[in-house]
């Protein structure tokens, strides 16, 4: 079980708008920056969002990335085709002194 | 910016393995490099990293161990190695480098390490 907590799976049409939501404690989430990563087999997984909402070159403002408490969110607007995979949530948790990831989640765009 | 892991390896449970993974186009020593984990269908897990420069590393406790974390500037590669495989050990590994310190994000990513132990 993951100490991040996100939905299994969200789908939205193309073009349309998709939230994925990340939920945490204080130990993690609350006090450590939270990034965004898009995975695709076969592919080197991408960092799309990091300290909670800054965009590295390169990735579109199509996502966009907020942390509010002990949870994170992001955003994908104008859904592609190419926005499909597993997208993962991350930071950093002070009490067990490691690095952490949410489960997953798998992103259709019908 | 590029992290070149190497190719997939098959073993058998108790035996031994290296993996590693090479930078190319920034200034390897001063950046944390780490490993993550990803079995067969299942999410990521942070393993474990390490600051070339001065060989400081940091395992979870879940892998601590169990694998070994090292690097050699002078060929600019990071490896990872176990002394004795298990089935469970099977997976996807991805070298990632650090953004920043060894809280930031993962900036780059290698396109991962096949490990299949079967007997």
């Amino acid at each position: 079980q993951s100490v991040l907590t996100q939905p299994p799976s969200v789908s939205a049409a193309p073009g349309q708008k998709v939230t994925i939501s990340c939920s945490g404690t204080t130990s993690n989430i609350g006090n450590n920056f939270v990034s965004w990563y898009h995975l695709l087999p076969g592919a080197a997984p991408k960092l799309l969002i990091y300290d909670d909402y800054e965009r590295p070159s390169g990735i579109p403002d199509r996502f966009s990335g907020s942390k509010s408490g002990t949870s994170a969110t992001l955003g994908i607007t104008g859904l592609q085709t190419g926005d499909e995979g597993d997208y993962y949530c991350a930071t950093w948790d002070d009490s067990l002194s490691v690095g952490v990831f949410g489960g997953g989640t798998k992103l259709a765009v019908l | 910016v590029e992290l070149v892991q190497s190719e997939a390896e098959v073993r058998k449970p108790g035996e031994s393995l290296k993996i590693s993974c090479k930078y190319s186009g920034y200034i390897f020593p001063i950046y944390w490099i780490g490993w993550v984990r990803q079995m067969p269908g299942k999410g990521l897990e942070w393993m474990g990293i390490i600051f070339p420069r001065d060989s400081d590393t940091k395992y979870s406790p879940s892998f601590q161990g169990h694998v070994s974390i090292s690097a050699d500037n002078a060929i600019s590669t990071a490896f990872l190695e176990w002394n004795s495989l298990k089935a469970s050990d099977t997976a996807v590994y991805f070298c990632v480098r650090h953004k920043a310190n060894w809280k930031s994000s993962f900036d780059v990513w290698g396109r991962g390490t096949l490990v299949t132990v079967s007997s």
